[in-house]
């Protein structure tokens, strides 16, 4: 079946430090690949997402891209804000008619001031 | 406004007892979602309504049972609740299989 495995957590940084969570899947066929974001409290929301191989998702200066030859979305940020301290959650959902969502196990991100 | 409201937020309760989690969304979607996210905060569905007709029901101990009165509600309703049901207990909706929109969450503690 459907599988994405993320990164564990936690991830401690530092304000304007470098980001990557890495995230790869098994799936037959193409799936759509996801990222969501949970603020403390609070539910999840679609960071980004990509639907076919070498697309680039991007959304408040995260990106991810599409990687079919390795099976992966890793996320990525360049400079961390303390505001970016969440839970990340990649999820793929299998093909186009697929309701189904499956996520990985989420990252515990903190960046410190 | 809130776009997916799911009430109560907090829930303490003891053993055995019976417990419904009501959800309604105001987007004018088609499909909801309940999903439980367990202490390490992994995220797992539930059960799925598209339409009012269930979609998805993952392997859930027959003691949930999802009800869908509309379109716009998805309740969850718990019979002879377990310590293991303690969880975060999240509603969502969508319009087909585009992206989910979740509610806030409520916290199901069993004692």
């Amino acid at each position: 079946g459907n599988s994405v495995t993320q990164m564990e957590g936690p991830v401690t940084l530092s304000e304007e430090a470098f980001l990557t969570i890495n995230c790869t899947y098994t799936a037959t066929g193409y799936p759509s690949l996801f990222w969501y974001v949970q603020y403390p409290g609070e539910g999840l929301q679609l960071l980004l997402k990509a639907t076919k191989a070498d697309d680039k998702g991007s959304n408040k200066g995260f990106e991810a891209t599409y990687r079919k030859e390795t099976t992966s979305f890793h996320l990525e940020k360049g400079s961390v804000q303390v505001s970016d301290s969440a839970v990340y959650f990649c999820a793929l959902r299998g093909w186009s008619n697929d309701y189904k969502l499956s996520f990985g196990a989420g990252t515990t991100v903190t960046v410190r001031a | 406004d809130t776009a997916v409201s799911q009430t109560p937020k907090y829930l303490v309760t003891q053993m055995g007892n019976d417990k419904s989690i009501k959800c309604e969304q105001n987007l004018g979607h088609d499909t909801m979602y309940w999903y439980k996210q367990d202490s390490k905060k992994f995220l797992k569905i539930m059960f799925s309504y598209n339409n009012k007709e269930l979609i998805i029901n993952e392997t859930v101990p027959n003691r949930f049972s999802p009800k869908s009165p509309d379109k716009a509600h998805l309740n969850l309703h718990i019979n002879s609740l377990e310590l293991g049901d303690s969880a975060v207990y999240f509603c969502a909706s969508s319009h087909a299989n585009e992206k989910l929109f979740f509610g806030s969450g409520t916290q199901l503690s069993v004692l």
